[in-house]
């Protein structure tokens, strides 16, 4: 059982470039969760979905797009990256009860954008 | 939209000591309240977390107290150590609303 799984660990992308995080989990949860966060900060939702084939907007999701195409995996692009997409990005689950239960976190992407 | 402050931002106590840090929120129908720790490069993990019908929860050397009609709610951490040394971040949920708001944190250090 790996949990919540977050590939990759750390990017570098050059200004305009696209690129993929990929989250999977193997916990059969239903709810699945986008964050971002910068130095400082708490953790602000960028989209999230509440089951396969959905997703909706968070707090900060311009600049960033979200598919569900299976229940297990949640997949967050950035089109054409900002360098104030700089960030850490977090993803996390949590079961079919929504959120008034535990959120499992991954270990969280790295990613610069220059 | 729901509004979440935390308090201080920073704080460092003896170890030994305790630690208290305290959030507000601006939602009423709020009704779930869990803490997170961060250890430096890690992952937030659930360390304690309270319901709207409850007042006060225990866990060892880590307890909640939530005053609904004040709109806050505290992480109380007993005889500090070392390794309570992170960031602690308090969230906020509603029942109908899908999403969690996280305060900006509390960096806490525990000088041994």
């Amino acid at each position: 059982n790996a949990g919540v799984t977050q590939t990759p660990k750390f990017r570098v992308l050059k200004t305009g470039q696209s690129m993929t995080l990929l989250c999977a989990q193997d916990m059969n949860h239903e709810y699945m969760y986008w964050y971002r966060q910068d130095p400082g900060m708490g953790l602000r939702l960028i989209h999230y979905s509440v089951g396969e084939g959905t997703t909706a907007k968070g707090e900060v999701p311009d600049g960033y797009n979200v598919s569900r195409l299976k229940k297990q995996n949640f997949l967050l692009g950035l089109e054409s990256a900002a360098p104030s997409q700089t960030s850490v990005y977090f993803c996390a689950s949590t079961e079919l009860a929504g959120v008034q239960e535990t959120q499992y976190f991954g270990p969280g992407t790295r990613l610069l954008v220059l | 939209g729901e509004n979440v402050e935390q308090h201080p931002s920073t704080l460092s106590v003896q170890e030994g000591d305790s630690a208290v840090i305290k959030c507000t929120y601006s939602d009423s129908a709020s009704n779930y309240f869990p803490w997170y720790k961060q250890e430096l490069g890690k992952r937030p993990q659930l360390i304690i977390d309270i319901r709207s019908n409850v007042g006060e929860k225990k866990d060892q050397r880590i307890a909640v107290t939530l005053n609904k009609t004040a709109k806050h709610f505290s992480l109380h951490i007993t005889e500090t150590q070392p390794e309570d040394s992170a960031v602690y971040f308090c969230a906020v949920v509603k029942t109908s609303y899908d999403k969690v708001i996280f305060g900006p944190g509390t960096s806490l250090s525990v000088i041994p």
